[in-house]
């Protein structure tokens, strides 16, 4: 069974870097799009981006980077120069790619607060 | 440009059965969709992936009652013999080349 955690800090100074990673079991990291996601409070869902290319949300391109580590099986997160509207539930989830580009697996998601 | 949308809200009674309803923009009919579900204080869980001529393949333990069906550019999960735990967010997703985009969600509430 696939497996995704999410982990990093839950408070992050406006202005400064957000930096996230998703742990995987039950699959290599190598194989299949590997995407965040997040959701702020009270509201729906957004796409970020996924691993292994440039493909970004455009509305976060300037700021993110989404990069793995195939040796530890993690994906990680950076977004830059983050405000207060950067305060979400952060989410891993796992998507196939080509005609099965759907999140298959998901996280539990991570909570980060933006604030001085 | 790829987009979804989702009425806010919907609301059906204990043991009815609801339709919840995902329309795809202009000139996007064919594209397939999947739902996910998003229970109170829970991460979102994938329920299934429904295609344009209205099959589908669910996720890994969902039960029999959730159901999905297509019509031109309307993507429907049905929900019947509503349960409490059924209350939820739902969103439906969808991708293109390079992009995914989701729905901006329909919260059920069961009566």
């Amino acid at each position: 069974q696939v497996q995704l955690q999410e982990s990093g800090p839950g408070l992050v100074k406006p202005s400064e870097t957000l930096s996230l990673t998703c742990t995987v079991s039950g699959a290599s990291i190598s194989t299949f799009y590997w995407n965040w996601i997040r959701q702020p409070p009270g509201k729906g869902l957004e796409w970020i981006g996924y691993s292994g290319s440039t493909n970004y949300n455009p509305s976060l391109k300037s700021r993110v980077t989404i990069s793995v580590d195939t040796s530890k099986n993690q994906f990680s997160l950076k977004l830059s120069s983050v405000t207060a509207a950067d305060t979400a539930v952060y989410y891993c989830a796992r998507d196939r790619g080509g005609t099965n580009s759907y999140f298959e697996f998901w996280g539990q998601g991570t909570l980060v607060t933006v604030s001085s | 440009q790829l987009v979804l949308t989702q009425p806010p809200s919907a609301s059906a009674s204990l043991g009815a059965s609801v339709k919840l309803t995902c329309t795809l923009s202009s000139g996007h009919s064919s594209y397939a969709i999947a739902w996910h579900q998003q229970q109170p204080e829970k991460g979102p869980r994938y329920l299934m992936k429904l295609n344009s001529d209205g099959s589908h393949n669910k996720g890994d333990g969902i039960p029999d009652r959730f159901s999905g069906s297509s019509s031109g550019a309307e993507r429907y999960l049905t929900i019947s013999s509503l349960q409490s735990e059924d209350e939820a967010d739902y969103y439906c997703q969808t991708w293109g080349t390079g992009i995914r985009v989701f729905g901006g969600g329909t919260k059920l509430t069961v009566l």
